[in-house]
């Protein structure tokens, strides 16, 4: 059963750069598309963009290029870094599995992280 | 970016009773390879979304057979033939033919 660990920092001020990491425990990392997914009350679900196994990523235009997705094959692995944060990007932060070649679905899901961008 | 509208925004249901639950797209999400790429998600209180259908149809693994999806083109339908306590939450769908993905806005199923 694939799980979806993820850790970084929940309380960040304007301006700030927003890391987080997702680490993938009992499954392979190749062959998949590894996806950040946000939500928040204003926006609902928000796709970040993805990493695909072999390392070429997609983002939303909507984070005009603040985003950064990377990741480390060896310790099965994926970051998200976006830069100067703002209020708007308050949200719960999931990382999520993609399986983009079959298009069979988002799955599994982290439990997600609070971030929170206050002045 | 495709825009997903889902109806209703809120859904008393009876437990026992079917419920259905409609998203219409802005552009086809029918791939020429004859699938429609749509998912159904549900979020249940407190809980991250767990993927119920994908590809319009096709139950993920585990999903109870009460649940059902249907359409093409820009017209889909997520049906709970008897709904259960358990189904309470946030049903959601989202497009995954073009980056990037999105998602409709939700709509909450609740017991009545």
């Amino acid at each position: 059963q694939v799980q979806l660990q993820q850790w970084g920092a929940g309380l960040l001020k304007t301006s700030e750069t927003l890391s987080l990491t997702c680490a993938v425990f009992g499954g392979s990392f190749s062959g998949y598309y590894w996806t950040w997914i946000r939500q928040s009350p204003g926006k609902g679900l928000e796709w970040i963009g993805e990493i695909s196994h072999t390392g070429s990523t997609k983002y939303n235009p909507s984070l005009e290029n603040r985003g950064t997705i990377s990741m480390d094959r060896s310790k099965q692995q994926f970051t998200l870094k976006m830069t100067s944060v703002t209020a708007a990007d308050t949200a719960i932060y999931y990382c999520v599995r993609s399986n983009a070649a079959a298009a069979s679905g988002l799955d599994p899901w982290s439990r997600g992280t609070l971030v929170t961008v206050s002045s | 970016d495709v825009v997903m509208t889902q109806s209703p925004l809120s859904l008393p249901v009876t437990p026992g009773e079917p419920a259905s639950i409609s998203c219409r797209s802005s552009q086809s999400l029918l791939h020429k390879n004859g699938y429609n790429y749509v998912d159904w998600y549900l979020q249940k209180p407190g809980q991250a979304p767990q993927l119920l259908i994908f590809l319009s149809s096709t139950r993920a693994s585990g999903v109870p057979e009460r649940f059902s999806g249907s359409g093409s083109g820009t017209d889909f339908t997520l049906k709970i033939r008897r709904v259960e306590a358990e189904d309470v939450g946030v049903y959601y769908c989202m497009q995954s033919l073009q980056p990037p993905l999105t998602f409709g806005g939700g709509t909450k199923v609740e017991i009545k």
